[in-house]
């Protein structure tokens, strides 16, 4: 069974980072290509990175070039997402996807990231 | 990359069949078959039930069906029950690497 487990949330100051991680199992995470959405309260999802299976192919949205940076360890079966420089409009849940057949086939539960003084 | 755009919201009774629209434009779902749609019920993360534009996955009702012409992907649910009610989500591949979202569509079952 796939499991995507995230964490690594909380509440931050705008201008602050946080480091996501989303723990895989279940499956051959070496060799699957992951994403992350987010979703805004009471929004639609959002697309925001994708990285390679080996970590050297990485997209972006352009909203969040240059401020949120997607890797991985294949060894931990772990993918992370680098949040800096974090304004409100980043207040999302922030779900860990493994793709099959160009579509979004598992997620995780999620986790909350909220931006606020 | 703008979002798709989907009807807010759309109702029907127990056994009747609801369409739900979502319209992109060329640079999206009018250019790649990859347009896929999400059931959400409230507190839960998005589960796919139409992927490549018509294919449902292993486990998804028959009642769930979609097309796609044009710059526009449809959703058909059939016989609606209860459970059916949720927001529902398009998305379309969008080239470059990227995918967008349609901004949902909260199915109401009188």
């Amino acid at each position: 069974e796939v499991q995507l487990v995230e964490s690594g949330g909380g509440l931050v100051q705008p201008g602050g980072s946080l480091r996501l991680s989303c723990a895989a199992s279940g499956f051959s995470f070496s060799t699957s290509w992951m994403h992350w959405v987010r979703q805004a309260p009471g929004k639609g999802p959002v697309w925001v990175s994708r990285i390679s299976s080996d970590g050297t192919i990485t997209n972006y949205v352009d909203s969040v070039k240059g401020r949120l940076t997607i890797s991985r360890d294949n060894t931990r079966n772990t993918l992370y997402l680098q949040l800096s420089s974090l304004r409100v409009e980043d207040t999302a849940v922030y779900y860990c996807i493994r793709p099959t057949n160009n579509a979004f086939v598992d997620w995780g539960q999620g986790t909350q990231v909220t931006v606020s003084s | 990359q703008s979002p798709l755009t989907q009807p807010a919201s759309v109702s029907g009774s127990s056994g009747q069949s609801i369409t739900i629209s979502c319209t992109g434009s060329s640079s999206d779902v009018g250019s790649y078959k990859f347009v896929s749609w999400y059931q959400q019920h409230p507190g839960k993360a998005p589960k796919l039930i139409i992927y490549e534009a018509n294919k449902r996955p292993s486990g998804v009702s028959y009642r769930f069906s979609g097309s796609r012409s044009g710059n526009t992907a449809s959703l058909t649910i059939s016989g609606l029950q209860a459970e059916d009610e949720a927001d529902y989500y398009c998305c379309s591949y969008a080239g470059s690497s990227t995918w967008v979202f349609g901004g949902g569509t909260k199915l109401t079952v009188l």
